[in-house]
């Protein structure tokens, strides 16, 4: 079976503290792609990073880094000096290379000012 | 480049009542997806289409949902008659082969009263 937990329903922080979202999958699939995506309150989702399931290499984008690790089966998001406009929804989700992706429940974030 | 479209943004019915929701691709893009998340729960996959032709429909709740992409180009989804449950929101997305990132267009709220 196929799943994706969000343990952290909803965190608030304060702006410019540093916050990660925890993101545990589940899979039997050798090849599979994991992905964060972003939900505004305007509602749209914003696809946020892709990552293959040989690839366990970190990646930083400006404020956002994210750690693979498949000894854990994790996927975990971190925002550094974290803004008010970041307070979103955050989905993690899992393709094993077909057509359905699964996602998570979600974590909403709060940023206070 | 245009992403996902999707109309109408909110709909707000009565039970019984018919609705249709409509979603553009990105061009070029021959998987599309639909996905609902009702209110608090996952993002959950409904049915996916390869150019015009269903591949899977799955995720499809019951017999008052059904879905079209004549031409391939742009989907419809279509409830009829809704029921209070089918309140949510309905993502569209599309991408260019399976496994590929599937951009999500911005939704159509739908509210069953």
């Amino acid at each position: 079976a196929q799943k994706v937990t969000q343990a952290q329903t909803e965190i608030s922080v304060v702006e410019k503290e540093d916050v990660t979202l925890d993101c545990v999958y589940e899979t039997r699939d050798t090849t599979y792609y994991l992905f964060w995506y972003k939900q505004p309150p305007s509602g749209e989702l914003v696809f946020l990073i892709r990552r293959n399931s040989f690839d366990e290499q970190n990646e930083i984008s400006g404020r956002y880094s994210w750690n693979f690790q498949k000894s854990t089966s994790s996927f975990n998001f971190t925002i550094t000096a974290s803004q008010v406009v970041d307070s979103a929804v955050y989905f993690c989700a899992l393709n094993t290379g077909g057509f359905k992706t699964i996602f998570g429940a979600g974590t909403r974030l709060f940023v206070k000012a | 480049e245009a992403g996902v479209t999707q109309f109408p943004s909110h709909s707000v019915i009565e039970k019984g009542q018919t609705v249709t929701l409509r979603c553009d691709p990105i061009s070029g893009h021959d998987n599309l997806y639909w996905y609902r998340r009702v209110m608090g729960k996952e993002i959950k996959f409904l049915l996916h289409f390869v150019k015009e032709s269903k591949q899977d429909e799955s995720g499809m709740p019951n017999n008052r949902f059904l879905a079209e992409r004549t031409g391939g180009t742009y989907s419809t989804l279509k409830v009829q008659p809704a029921e209070l449950e089918d309140s949510g929101v309905y993502f569209c997305a599309s991408s260019q082969s399976l496994g590929e990132t599937q951009y999500f267009g911005p939704g159509t709220r739908l509210l069953v009263l």
